[in-house]
C-alpha cells in the first residue's frame, strides 16, 4: 500500500511563503493527492487536491512532482489563522470493493508574528 | 449550507458500555465516512456508507459498526468499549464519495473511555 510521510513541524514567519512537502514514493498511478488541515478543536477542513497537473486555488497551490512520488503545498503568504497540522492524504479508486485511504502523519504549521 | 453535524460532542463512558455516534451529512451529500483520530494513531479511516451500505471498511476490529439511514444520516456504534477507544470520532460527507471529490468533516465527537 502507499505511504506518505510528512515533517512532524515546521515554522515560518507571517506573511512569507510556506512550503509543506509530503513523500509518496509508492503513489499508485490512480491516486488523487489530498490536503487538509485541521485547527485546534476543529475537524479537518478541504485545502486542495490533485492527480497529476499542478493545482492552484483561492487557499493554495499544489505542485506534483513529475514522477508523482512527491508534492508540495505552497501557501503563498502565511498568516496567523493558517496555523495547523496539515495532512497530505492519498485516494485511490475502490478495488474489490474497498477505496484505499493512505493519511500522513501530519505537519504541525507554526506561524511567527 | 449547513454543514456536517455530529452528535454529542462529548461522550464518557465506561469499559465494557457501548456508544451510538450520529452524524448528519450536508444535504445532498450520499456518501459518509468515519474517522478515528488518536495522538498515536493519527487519523484512520473506519468505514464509509454510500446509498445505506457499507462501501468500504478500514481495519477496524467488528466492535466497530455503522449504518446510513435513507436521508443519508448514519450512525456509529462501538460495542464493548475498550480504553484504547478514546478518540476523536470524525465524520465527514461528500456528493458521492470519489477518490476525487471533496469531504467535507464534521467537528468531532470527543469519546473518553474510563
Amino acid at each position: 500500500d502507499a505511504k506518505t510521510t510528512q515533517p512532524n513541524s515546521m515554522e515560518s514567519n507571517e506573511e512569507e511563503p510556506v512550503h509543506l512537502p509530503c513523500n509518496h514514493s509508492t503513489i499508485s498511478g490512480t491516486d488523487y493527492i489530498h490536503w487538509y488541515r485541521q485547527l485546534p478543536s476543529q475537524g479537518p477542513e478541504y485545502v486542495i487536491h490533485g492527480l497529476t497537473s499542478n493545482v492552484n486555488n483561492r487557499m493554495a497551490s499544489l505542485a506534483i512532482a513529475e514522477d508523482r512520488k512527491s508534492s508540495t503545498l505552497i501557501l503563498h503568504r502565511a498568516t496567523l489563522r493558517d496555523a495547523a497540522v496539515y495532512y497530505c492524504i492519498l485516494r485511490a479508486p475502490p478495488n474489490f470493493g474497498n477505496e484505499k485511504l493512505t493519511f500522513g502523519t501530519g505537519t504541525r504549521l507554526t506561524i511567527i508574528p | 449550507k449547513a454543514g456536517v453535524t455530529q452528535t454529542p460532542r462529548y461522550l464518557i463512558k465506561t469499559r465494557g458500555q457501548q456508544v451510538t455516534l450520529s452524524c448528519s451529512p450536508i444535504s445532498g451529500h450520499r456518501s459518509v465516512s468515519w474517522y478515528q483520530q488518536t495522538p498515536g494513531q493519527g487519523l484512520q479511516f473506519l468505514f464509509e456508507y454510500f446509498s445505506e451500505t457499507q462501501r468500504n471498511k478500514g481495519n477496524f476490529p467488528g466492535r466497530f459498526s455503522g449504518r446510513q439511514f435513507s436521508n443519508s444520516r448514519s450512525e456509529m456504534n462501538v460495542s464493548t468499549l475498550e480504553l484504547g477507544d478514546s478518540a476523536l470520532y470524525l465524520c465527514a460527507s461528500s456528493l458521492a464519495g470519489g477518490p476525487q471529490e471533496t469531504q467535507y468533516f464534521g467537528p468531532g465527537t470527543r469519546l473518553l473511555v474510563l
